[in-house]
């Protein structure tokens, strides 16, 4: 089956950890994205990537970093810095096109204790 | 002022009632999107417009470019029907804008 894989579906946090957020496609897809949902609010761009070993900031990059060394995987660690990194967090994939659907993993819950 | 506005935030239905979502829009677009987020949190992606009107089964989209809105008909809602609909702006570079999402419950 081709789709998105999120793992894990939740993940929890001590004070001062860095967390890893997985995220793989198989549907050859060259770009891929990363959003943060909070209740009340919208999806927010965090990271995104068009293609292997490039990507960009978006708007709440900080307190968090990503890797896009393989076109099928992103993905993206939530540091110590990122000071309410409580949310629902998904990832996203398609060609990169305009006009173009994306297609969503199932999300990570990160809870911090 | 958010690129996307959406309403009504929250929407309670009786089983059988004709339902409208609408989606206001202020950023230049390539599409417009409607997804469907269930509680379990998955989204999946229901219509892409760029003119016109979309019809899948009980569903229906219709887009305004010149008023910049969009508009989510669900015909005789069925309590499966219940999830978040959000509406999202895609512009040429491949950007996406978010609403904060109509919640429905369609009540048997």
């Amino acid at each position: 089956d081709g789709g998105i894989t999120q793992s894990p579906k939740y993940l929890f946090r001590k004070e001062g950890q860095n967390v890893t957020l997985s995220c793989e496609q198989n549907l050859n897809h060259d770009a891929m994205y990363w959003y943060r949902q909070d209740p009340g609010q919208g999806l927010r761009l965090i990271y995104y990537s068009q293609i292997v070993n490039d990507f960009q900031k978006g708007d709440i990059a900080e307190g968090y970093s990503v890797s896009r060394e393989k076109k099928e995987s992103f993905p993206l660690t939530v540091t110590s810095a990122q000071k309410n990194p409580t949310a629902f967090y998904l990832c996203a994939s398609n060609r990169g096109r305009a006009q173009e659907t994306q297609y969503f993993g199932p999300g990570t819950r990160l809870l911090v204790l | 002022k958010n690129e996307v506005e959406q309403s009504p935030q929250n929407l309670t239905a009786q089983e059988g009632e004709f339902i409208t979502i609408n989606c206001s829009y202020s950023v230049g677009i390539s599409a417009l999107h409607w997804l469907q987020q269930h509680p379990g949190g998955g989204i999946v992606s229901l219509f892409m417009l760029s003119s016109g009107k979309k019809k899948h089964g009980r569903l229906i989209a219709t887009i305004n470019i010149q008023e910049k809105h969009s508009s989510l008909h669900i015909t005789a809602s069925h309590p499966r029907d219940s999830a978040v609909y959000i509406c999202a702006a895609q512009n040429t570079g491949n950007q996406f804008y978010f609403g904060t999402g109509t919640s429905l419950t369609v009540i048997p």
